[in-house]
Order: C-alpha cells, then sequence, then structure tokens
C-alpha cells in the first residue's frame, strides 16, 4: 500500500520568503506524485504533477517540485513566496499507469505573513 | 481539465436521516472517484465510482452506509445513509480522464449532522 509523509504540519512565513515543503512517500512501485493547494474557502486545485521524465517539474503560479527517486521524495519549492500564497498544500501519489485512486499526505499549512 | 459541480454545497441533517450528494462534470471521464475529509485532516478514499457496475469501496468503507451509483460517465451520486454526527464531514467527488492528466477535484459538500 502506497503512503505519505508530509512533515510540516503549519509554516509560517514572511512574504518574499523562499519556501520549501516537504514531501516523502512509499510504495513498492513507479508513481505518479502531485502536489494539491486548497486555497481559504475554495476547492482542491491541481498545482503540479509528475509521471516521467525531467525530475524537476514547473506548476502554476511559481510553484515547483523535485522528484529524487533514491530519497522517494517530492519536495515542493517557491522562490518568493506572497501573501495569497497562503493555503493548505497537499501531496499525493498513486501507483504509475493507472488513473486510479490518490493517496494523501497530511497536508501542510502554509501562512505567509504580509 | 474537467471542471467538477457538486450540489448541495453544504447541509445540516439530523441523526438517523440521509443524504444524497451529486456530483457531475462537465465531460466524459474515465474514473471518478468519492473521498471524504473531515475537519483538520487529510482526503481519505471512500470509494471508486465505476459506471454502470458497483462502486468498489476501501476498507472501513461499505456499500450499505456509502452507496454510490454512476449511470454515465459525467455523473455520480454518493449517500451517507443513517448519518451520524461522526459523519460530519466535507465529501468531495474527483474525475479523472486519462492516466496522465491528474484528478480534478469538485468543490465539495460539506456536512454537518446534529
Amino acid at each position: 500500500a502506497q503512503s505519505v509523509s508530509q512533515h510540516n504540519h503549519h509554516v509560517i512565513l514572511s512574504e518574499a520568503a523562499s519556501l520549501e515543503l516537504g514531501c516523502n512517500y512509499s510504495y513498492g512501485g513507479t508513481v505518479n506524485l502531485f502536489w494539491y493547494v486548497q486555497y481559504p474557502g475554495q476547492h482542491l486545485q491541481l498545482l503540479l504533477k509528475y509521471f516521467s521524465g525531467d525530475p524537476l517539474v514547473k506548476g502554476i503560479k511559481g510553484f515547483e517540485a523535485e522528484f529524487i527517486k533514491s530519497k522517494f521524495s517530492f519536495n515542493l519549492r517557491k522562490p518568493s513566496v506572497q501573501w495569497s500564497d497562503t493555503a493548505e498544500y497537499f501531496c499525493a501519489v498513486n501507483a504509475q499507469g493507472s488513473a486510479r485512486q490518490l493517496t494523501f499526505g497530511s497536508g501542510t499549512q502554509l501562512t505567509v505573513l504580509p | 481539465s474537467a471542471v467538477i459541480s457538486q450540489k448541495p454545497s453544504r447541509d445540516i441533517c439530523q441523526r438517523g436521516t440521509s443524504l444524497t450528494i451529486q456530483c457531475q462534470v462537465d465531460s466524459q471521464v474515465t474514473m471518478m472517484f468519492w473521498y471524504r475529509q473531515q475537519p483538520g485532516q487529510s482526503l481519505t478514499l471512500i470509494a471508486t465510482a465505476n459506471q454502470g457496475s458497483e462502486a468498489t469501496y476501501e476498507s472501513g468503507f461499505v456499500i450499505d452506509k456509502f452507496p454510490i451509483s454512476r449511470p454515465n460517465l459525467t455523473f455520480s451520486t454518493l449517500t451517507v445513509s443513517n448519518m451520524s454526527p461522526e459523519d460530519s464531514s466535507i465529501y468531495l467527488c474527483s474525475a479523472s480522464g486519462t492516466v496522465k492528466g491528474g484528478q480534478y477535484f469538485g468543490p465539495g459538500t460539506r456536512l454537518t449532522v446534529t
């Protein structure tokens, strides 16, 4: 069975600070990896995804994530956060070659102070 | 990407009653799923809604409690039966059209059981 760990439950940053949110997964096979964002009062939105190829993937709003296979990690980064990035961020995984169900991490609440 | 709508957006229900949540996708999709997000927690998959056949339930979820229908490739319903306060949660529908397309989520239905 797959599992996903997000080690930071709540991160507080000032505007313009750099962001890195950790995500580690456990699975015996090859996986697809995702980051979702949930802004206050809004529904989940897909931020970026990795299926294969270049391990550095770029998503919307200046976010990027790097897949490091040897570390089973898929950390989310942004060089300079804005107040509008305040949201909850979820890492998720499913088995590669499948459009099947996602396994989600517990989420990281990001608060950006103006 | 698919646009997903859910009805109702929220409801307050009495213990012992049932609520049916509708999920509509704006295009035909291969896979549809139902998740639950309990307060302060991550998303947990309830079941995969299979078109034309019985849903596939995850461990801890049963058809008698969460009957699901999927009559076609764009619509599904989830019923929360014989509700108790422990069923208070956000229920989310998601859809996936292709393996590499990622999953897209509806806005959720916020259910409160009193």
